[in-house]
């Protein structure tokens, strides 16, 4: 099992740019998440999966969309970037159910928009 | 309001100084509360899911308790490799939504 992928692991835009972050996992998980992390804020999320063909927005959604092509592959897209959307961008997923004992992240994408 | 708090946001430790972390939550309905660790550069590892009030898991130097307000991160005789950031998260109960404190940053001095 790869785990969960993320493609490309770094990015630099300039504002105004488009493009779309890849996220897939091989563990048959039904809920997929995208967060950003910046220093002193945590991770945040900015929409999420609960299963495949349905999204919904987290704390952070706006400048962002979101695709869940298949129950492997979430996709987020930066339409125009924008300086303030500089950050590392994690994808995670975990499955669906009562327990939640796997539970994983993608190792990131370092997003710098100039 | 934040749903979930992690304090303290810095701990420096000696090697073998053992010490707890806090994660207090005010969802209701909790569905799991997860621990996570994040060494820089990389994404958060999983570590412990916690269900109801009442429960303890273990994993070598680490064992998170949970109750119905909050969890604690016991860490016994830490060690220099155990340095890294501890983030403490929660599914609330009608919601898929796994919400992050901001972490804790722990330094193990050796």
């Amino acid at each position: 099992n790869a785990g969960v992928t993320q493609t490309p692991k770094f990015q630099v835009l300039k504002t105004g740019q488009s493009m779309t972050l890849q996220c897939a996992q091989d563990m048959n998980h039904n809920s997929m998440y995208w967060y950003r992390q910046d220093p002193g804020m945590g991770l945040r999320l900015i929409y999420y999966s609960a299963s495949e063909g349905t999204t919904d927005k987290g704390e952070v959604p706006n400048g962002y969309n979101v695709s869940r092509l298949n129950k492997r592959e979430f996709s987020l897209r930066l339409e125009s970037a924008a300086p303030s959307q500089t950050s590392v961008y994690f994808c995670a997923s975990i499955p669906l159910g009562v327990t939640y004992n796997e539970q994983f992240f993608g190792p990131g994408t370092r997003l710098t928009v100039l | 309001e934040d749903q979930v708090t992690q304090s303290p946001e810095a701990l420096r430790l000696q090697e073998g100084e053992s010490s707890s972390l806090n994660c207090s939550y005010t969802v209701s309905g909790l569905r799991g509360l997860f621990w996570y660790r994040q060494d820089p550069g990389k994404g958060p590892e999983f570590l412990f899911t916690l269900y109801s009030a009442g429960e303890e898991k273990e994993k070598e130097r680490l064992k998170a308790t949970l109750t119905k307000k909050e969890s604690f991160l016991h860490i016994t005789a830490p060690k220099p490799e155990d340095s890294a950031t501890y983030l403490c998260a929660v599914i609330q109960g009608g919601s898929e939504k796994l919400v992050f404190g901001k972490g804790t940053k722990l330094t193990v001095n050796p």
